[in-house]
C-alpha cells in the first residue's frame, strides 16, 4: 500500500514565527502536493512538485515555500506564521502524470496564535 | 477555468436511508470524474472514478455516473450505514495528457445516525 506520512498531526506555533510541515511518500512517487482545507472553502492547492527541485505554484501560494531536496519528501514552509494560516494542510503523492489518482497523508492541523 | 460545485452539507439521515450527493462541473473537453471521502481525523481516498462519458464509478455500494449533457457526477447508495458518515469531495481532472492537478468541490459532510 502507498503510504504518505506527515510529521505532525497537530501543531501549534506563535505569530511570527517559520514553521516546518514535512511530508514522506514511499512509494517513488513523481508528483507531489501542498493542500489546505477550510470548511466551506474545500481543498486548495498551495504548491506542488514534478521532479526533485522543482516545484509549481497552486493557487494559493502566498505565504508559503516549499523544499524538494529528495524525491520521498515535500517541505511546506510558513516563513512568517500569521493566524490566516490556521488550518488543516494535507499533502498527497501521485505516481505520475499519467495516473490520477492522488493518496493523502493524514494531515496536519496548524493552529497559529 | 474549471470548477466543481457539489451540494452543501450538512446531510443528516438515518441508517439504510437512500443517499444522493449532487456534483456539477465546468471543464472543456473530456475531463477525468472523481469522488474522494475523508473519514473523520484522516485524509482523503479515493472513492470512485469515471474517465469517460457514460463510465460508471462503483465501490463499496456507491456509484456516480458520468453524464456529458448534463455535465454531472451524482453520488448515490442504496442503504447508507453509521461507518459512511464522512465528508465527500467530488473532483475533476482536466482533459489532456500530463494534466493531472485536481479541481476540488468544497466537500459535503454526511452524518449517518442509527
Amino acid at each position: 500500500d502507498v503510504k504518505v506520512t506527515q510529521s505532525s498531526r497537530y501543531l501549534v506555533k506563535r505569530t511570527g514565527e517559520k514553521v516546518f510541515l514535512e511530508c514522506v511518500q514511499d512509494m517513488d512517487h513523481e508528483n507531489m502536493f501542498w493542500y489546505r482545507q477550510d470548511p466551506g472553502l474545500g481543498l486548495r492547492l498551495i504548491y506542488f512538485s514534478y521532479d526533485v527541485k522543482m516545484k509549481e505554484k497552486g493557487d494559493i501560494p502566498e505565504g508559503y515555500s516549499v523544499s524538494r531536496e529528495k524525491k520521498e519528501r515535500f517541505s511546506l514552509i510558513l516563513e512568517s506564521a500569521s493566524t490566516n494560516q490556521t488550518s488543516m494542510y494535507l499533502c498527497a503523492s501521485i505516481r505520475d502524470s499519467s495516473s490520477y489518482e492522488q493518496y493523502f497523508g493524514p494531515g496536519t492541523r496548524l493552529t497559529v496564535t | 477555468g474549471n470548477s466543481v460545485t457539489q451540494m452543501e452539507g450538512p446531510v443528516t439521515l438515518s441508517e439504510e436511508a437512500f443517499l444522493t450527493i449532487n456534483c456539477t462541473y465546468t471543464a472543456t473537453g473530456y475531463p477525468s470524474l472523481f469522488w474522494y471521502v475523508q473519514y473523520p481525523g484522516e485524509g482523503l481516498q479515493l472513492l470512485l472514478k469515471a474517465t469517460k462519458a457514460d463510465d460508471k464509478g462503483s465501490n463499496k455500494g456507491f456509484e456516480a455516473t458520468y453524464r456529458k449533457e448534463t455535465t454531472s457526477f451524482h453520488l448515490e447508495k442504496g442503504s447508507v450505514q453509521v461507518s459512511d458518515s464522512a465528508v465527500y469531495f467530488c473532483a475533476l481532472a482536466p482533459w489532456g495528457a500530463g494534466s493531472y492537478q485536481l479541481t476540488f468541490g468544497k466537500g459535503t459532510k454526511l452524518s449517518v445516525i442509527p
